[in-house]
């Protein structure tokens, strides 16, 4: 089955400081979006990209769409304490059967000391 | 003006027993889901629903049963709890299919 490979698993950042984190895959997607997880609650949508180059941006978060369509990668500018949480990728493949179906990444543990 | 809501929010039970897990939204979208988080916070799709109708079973116990008694609804039953069934289910709705909005989870421990 497709497979998303998210890294960093964890990391610890000074408040201030910008952030990067990436997803790939062995298999074409059509679609990524990211996702961030606070403690106790559901996962929450940040960002939704539908093609291969697209950059976009919420607030002082940016993503990217891999011109390959097999990665994305997320962005957080001056992060603040509230940026804590878990950051997961995911991704919708491509073909028929795959629609509606989105594959998770394992998720980045972010960590914004004050 | 909850969007996805999940009942109960924390369910302890037994092994052996069977237990539902509920799920509403008043978002008016079409497709519905239900995912399994493992204690090392990997997300997993279940079951997927449009229009009351099945379209996505990923390879879940028959144990689990989804219902659907109506788009704005899907609930999961589990019989037989078992140990490894211990995890964070969340419901989700969809739009599309592809942007999805999460519930706040239920979080089952078997005993």
């Amino acid at each position: 089955g497709q497979q998303l490979n998210q890294s960093p698993q964890s990391m610890f950042i000074q408040e201030g400081e910008d952030v990067s984190m990436n997803c790939t895959s062995s298999s074409i997607f059509n679609t990524w979006l990211w996702y961030k997880q606070d403690p106790g609650e559901g996962p929450v949508l940040l960002i939704a990209l539908y093609k291969a180059g697209e950059l976009t941006s919420n607030g002082r978060l940016t993503a990217q769409f891999g011109i390959t369509r097999k990665d994305s990668f997320l962005n957080i500018s001056a992060s603040i304490p509230s940026d804590v949480g878990i950051y997961f990728c995911a991704g919708q493949g491509a073909g028929g059967t795959s629609y509606g179906k989105l594959t998770f990444g394992q998720g980045t543990i972010l960590t914004v000391h004050p | 003006d909850t969007a996805v809501s999940q009942t109960p929010k924390y369910l302890v039970t037994q092994m052996g027993n069977d237990k539902s897990i509920k799920c509403e939204q008043n978002l008016g979208h079409d497709t519905m889901y239900w995912y399994k988080q493992d204690s090392k916070k990997f997300l997993k799709i279940m079951f997927s629903y449009n229009n009351k109708e099945l379209i996505i079973n990923e390879t879940v116990p028959n144990r689990f049963s989804p219902k659907s008694p109506d788009k704005a609804h899907l609930n999961l039953h589990i019989n037989s709890l078992e140990l490894g069934d211990s995890a964070v289910y969340f419901c989700a709705s969809s739009p599309t299919g592809l942007e999805q909005f999460f519930g706040p989870g239920t979080r089952l421990t078997v005993l």
